[in-house]
């Protein structure tokens, strides 16, 4: 049963764009949400995290939203730039341990 | 080594044939995780360490699949009986203890059942 939900399955922005994905998640025990950023080839870098009791976090370019009541968040890239192309995922966590549980994965391209 | 390493970068083996796919953690690091990546779609978890036992082996998909972490660093994935549907990227991260802390993923073993 998939836990994570995560859109769109794909997207193309202009270079200095705002990307956003989206993930809404199920089990409300989850406390730990981090964006991976990954590119072929390579394992999955963690991007930036949030726990449920922010509703916002700004890392350099990159904001999580997060809303609890929706059980939903999302990931937005400021001034996109090509090198922003890549596979991203949303995940979540419970309280205990780093056990994963991974959306499905956005293919970002941003075009120059 | 400075990150997670990863060995063999790619394997190709034939079905029904027995493989091992081996993880070098950071070292330090206590907490170690496999997780299983098919084309197009996220990692799904396999099986978490805790030093040198299995706390969390929920994700192994049948008794086909082993893992095992004698020493509490390197730890080996092993696939018995190969199917073409273990064809994957099986990708090892590691943490500096269980819970809330970054994990950190290797470039992954790209396992091809032909």
């Amino acid at each position: 049963q998939q836990q994570v939900k995560q859109s769109p399955q794909s997207l193309i922005v202009q270079k200095g764009g705002i990307p956003i994905i989206n993930c809404a998640y199920e089990n409300t025990a989850f406390d730990y949400f981090p964006w991976y950023q990954q590119f072929p080839g390579k394992g999955p870098a963690l991007l930036i995290a949030i726990r449920p009791d922010v509703s916002e976090k700004k890392e350099g370019r990159f904001t999580i939203s997060f809303n609890k009541s929706a059980k939903q968040f999302s990931l937005h890239i400021m001034d996109s730039q090509p090198g922003d192309s890549a596979t991203y995922f949303c995940a979540a966590s419970l309280e205990y341990g780093n056990k994963l549980v991974f959306g499905a994965g956005t293919i970002l391209r941003v075009k120059s | 080594g400075a990150g997670v390493s990863q060995t063999p970068s790619n394997k190709v083996t034939e079905k029904g044939k027995y493989v091992e796919l081996r993880c070098d953690p950071i070292s330090g690091h206590t907490a170690l995780y496999w997780y299983r990546q098919s084309l197009g779609q996220g990692p799904e978890f396999l099986i978490y360490f805790q030093g040198t036992g299995a706390a969390d082996d929920s994700g192994l998909p049948n008794d086909r699949f082993f893992a095992v972490r004698p020493e509490g660093s390197v730890s080996t994935l092993k696939i018995q009986r190969t199917e073409r549907g273990d064809s994957a990227v099986y990708l090892c991260a590691s943490s500096l203890v269980g819970g809330r802390t970054e994990a950190f993923f290797g470039q992954g073993t790209r396992l091809t059942v032909v």
